[in-house]
């Protein structure tokens, strides 16, 4: 159950792209299409951006995809904007029915 | 309205006991997968605990397996967290959350849990 493995910071500017990478092992994020992606606000509860690798739920921008290459999953975010200022969360099925998070990704935008 | 409301944290002791309690509304709780993740101050997410819907499988990180017991009561729309040998590490907002497939769809505003002397 080790920790995926996320960069501590990322930051753009408004209106850039940016991508988060989240990378896991065969055992998590390279075994099964169930990585999700959180962002949370400071002070605030986290919220769901992408399920199932890809997946975005009903509420949430276009603005924000996921994809998948293997063992790293990725969150980028186009046409970046003030209010994408936050934290992000990484997290795979493991197996065995748990989870693991990656340790987060603090997005400034400049 | 989906709803998760915590409640039941606290301050105590090292080695001392403490349980949660979550009530959900606004949905079939009684079909969901349920979770605890926790975020200690100025940390990270961390997954806890799952429990299946009839409360028949429960999943544990192994940090706490043997010391927490995820349970549920459907009747009730509840969950539960019961927490003994708390140590300093267990400090943290501990979040109760829906768990449609391995992902935490709807989050509870969460109740912190401080283990101190």
């Amino acid at each position: 159950q080790s920790a995926l493995t996320q960069p501590a910071s990322v930051s753009g500017s408004p209106g850039q792209s940016i991508t988060i990478s989240c990378t896991g092992t065969s055992s998590d994020v390279g075994s099964y299409t169930l990585v999700s992606w959180y962002q949370q606000h400071p002070g605030k509860v986290p919220k769901l951006m992408i399920y199932e690798d890809r997946k975005r739920p009903s509420g949430v921008s276009d603005r924000f995809s996921g994809s998948k290459s293997g063992e790293t999953a990725s969150l980028t975010i186009s046409g970046l904007q003030a209010e994408d200022e936050a934290d992000y969360y990484c997290c795979s099925y493991a197996g065995s029915s748990t989870l693991v998070f990656g340790g987060g990704t603090k997005l400034t935008v400049l | 309205e989906v709803q998760l409301v915590e409640s039941g944290g606290g301050l105590v002791q090292p080695g001392g006991s403490l349980r949660l309690s979550c009530a959900a509304s606004g949905f079939t709780f009684s079909s969901s997968w349920m979770s605890w993740v926790r975020q200690a101050p100025g940390k990270g997410l961390e997954w806890v605990a799952n429990i299946n819907q009839d409360g028949g499988g429960k999943f544990y990180v192994d940090s706490v397996k043997g010391r927490f017991t995820i349970s549920r009561d459907n009747a009730k729309n509840s969950l539960y967290l019961q927490m003994s040998s708390l140590r300093v590490e267990d400090t943290a907002v501990y979040y109760c959350a829906r768990a449609p497939l391995f992902y935490f769809d709807c989050w509870g505003q969460g109740s912190l849990v401080t283990v101190s002397s």
